[in-house]
């Protein structure tokens, strides 16, 4: 089946600066896009979505870009902190006419490690 | 904190056994989802269950099964077990009704078949 893939496995940012993280979906009905973080040890933390009909959303911090022509999803983290450290998630929906479910299929995650 | 509880945090056991993962959603939420996470295959969808019914299915094995109670909470039953069963096994819930609602995950049950 269709699946979410992520194009880097491994970030390496600095303190302070700004981090872009990139994931590309291959459903072109899916609908509704979803970042995830994951700290060790602990269940995926919802930090920001978007639906399909939108292009740019924004968030305290994060700002998500979707652009469906090229199926294309990114998460861009503003003064990224050491507390930012963390793998990232995306996700996505396929669209459901029945409204049956929110199920979401993830992509395989990128590791964003902040340097001080 | 997600709101979404899940017991036990850790459970070790041997191939061949069952097991019980409990889940109690957010306050509020009928949606309750379980996925699987493993080094190698990331977080699959297992099942879904909406106030007490399945709802969707992902590739979830014959041996595991899941039910949603009257109050809400989910059990996802796991038998026969095997080495390859070892992994975090989160619950999720999502706000009834709303349609494109993002997912509260809990902070799992990391499982360890020996």
């Amino acid at each position: 089946g269709e699946s979410v893939g992520l194009h880097l496995p491994t970030l390496s940012v600095q303190e302070g600066d700004n981090s872009i993280i990139n994931c590309a979906y291959s459903n072109s009905a899916s609908d509704y896009f979803i970042w995830y973080k994951q700290e060790s040890g602990k269940g995926p933390q919802f930090i920001i979505d978007i639906r399909s009909n939108m292009d740019k959303r924004q968030g305290q911090r994060v700002t998500v870009l979707l652009n469906k022509t090229v199926k294309h999803l990114s998460l861009q983290i503003a003064a990224t902190q050491p507390g930012d450290s963390a793998v990232y998630f995306c996700a996505e929906k396929e669209r459901d006419y029945g409204g049956a479910t929110n199920k979401l299929i993830f992509g395989t995650g990128t590791l964003l490690a902040v340097q001080p | 904190d997600s709101g979404v509880t899940q017991t036990p945090k850790h459970l070790i056991t041997a191939t061949g056994q069952r097991v019980t993962l409990r889940c109690s959603p957010r306050s509020g939420d009928l949606s309750v989802y379980w996925y699987q996470q493993s080094l190698d295959q990331g977080l699959q969808f297992l099942i879904q269950y909406y106030n007490g019914e399945e709802r969707a299915k992902g590739n979830i094995l014959e041996r595991f099964s899941a039910q949603q109670f009257p109050d809400l909470h989910s059990e996802l039953n796991l038998s026969s077990l095997e080495l390859g069963d070892s992994a975090l096994y989160f619950c999720a819930s999502s706000v009834a009704g709303h349609y494109n609602s993002p997912l509260h995950f809990g902070n799992g049950t990391r499982l360890t078949v020996t």
